[in-house]
C-alpha cells in the first residue's frame, strides 16, 4: 500500500496569514503517460463529510476559493491557504488515487491562533 | 445537482453483517466513467477506503477488508450497496458513500451513516 504522511498533525495560524500543509507519499504518484499526479486534497469541517478541494495535485475543484492552492510532484506535495479565514477551520486530508487501495494521510487539524 | 444519501441500521450486533445502501439522485450510476465507493471514518479518526464499483460492474476492494466486503449496484434503482460481514467493535464508524473517477476523486459524498457495533 502507498503510505501517505502529512505534516504537521496540527497547525494554528492567525486570520489572514498563510497556512501550509505538507503531504509525502511512499512512492511516486506521477503517471508518466499524462504527466499528472494522482493526489487530492480534502477539507473536513466538524460534523461534515469531506469536501474535495484539489485534484491532480494542483487543479482546484470548481467553486473552491482561489486562496486554496496545491503544488508538488512525485512524492512531495503541499496545500497552501494564502489568507486564512475563520471558515477554513477544519481537518485537511491528502489522498492518493494513483492505485488501489486508495489511501489517505492521517489528517492535519487547522485552527485559528 | 448530484446527491448521495446513505441508509441502513445505526446499530449492528457483533458477528452480524452490515448492509448499507447509497441512493443517488440527480444523475445515473451507470454513466461513464465513474466509480461509486464506500469510505469509513471511526470516531475521531481518519478516512479509510473500503471498496468501489465501476459503472461497468467491476469491483475493487481494500485488501484489509476484502474477505468481508461486497459492493454491488442496482442501476435501475440508482442505488449501490455495501455489505460488511463479521462485524466487530473495530468496525464502528461513520460510513460515507462517494463518487470518484480517474480524473478527480470524491467530488460528491453522502452525509454519512453512523454505524455502531454493540450487543
Amino acid at each position: 500500500d502507498i503510505v501517505m504522511t502529512q505534516s504537521p498533525d496540527s497547525l494554528a495560524v492567525s486570520l489572514g496569514e498563510r497556512a501550509t500543509i505538507n503531504c509525502k507519499s511512499s512512492q511516486s504518484l506521477l503517471y508518466s503517460s499524462n504527466d499528472k499526479n494522482y493526489l487530492a486534497w480534502f477539507q473536513q469541517r466538524p460534523g461534515q463529510p469531506p469536501k474535495l478541494l484539489i485534484y491532480w495535485a494542483s487543479t482546484r475543484e470548481p467553486g473552491v476559493p482561489d486562496r486554496f492552492s496545491g503544488s508538488g510532484s512525485g512524492t512531495d506535495f503541499t496545500l497552501t491557504i494564502s489568507s486564512l479565514q475563520a471558515g477554513d477551520v477544519a481537518v485537511y486530508y491528502c489522498q492518493q488515487y494513483y492505485t488501489t487501495p486508495y489511501t489517505f494521510g492521517q489528517g492535519t487539524k487547522l485552527e485559528i491562533k | 445537482q448530484l446527491q448521495l444519501q446513505e441508509s441502513g441500521p445505526g446499530l449492528v450486533k457483533p458477528s452480524e453483517t452490515l448492509s448499507l445502501t447509497c441512493s443517488v439522485s440527480g444523475g445515473s450510476i451507470s454513466s461513464s466513467p465513474y466509480y461509486w465507493g464506500w469510505i469509513r471514518q471511526p470516531p475521531g479518526k481518519g478516512l479509510e477506503w473500503i471498496g468501489s464499483i465501476h459503472y461497468s460492474g467491476s469491483t475493487y476492494y481494500s485488501p484489509s477488508l476484502k474477505s468481508r466486503v461486497t459492493v454491488s449496484a442496482d442501476s435501475s434503482k440508482k442505488q449501490f450497496s455495501l455489505k460488511l460481514s463479521s462485524m466487530t467493535a473495530a468496525d464502528t464508524a461513520m460510513y460515507y458513500c462517494v463518487r470518484h473517477g480517474s480524473i478527480s476523486w470524491g467530488d460528491y459524498w453522502g452525509q454519512g451513516a453512523l454505524v455502531t457495533v454493540s450487543a
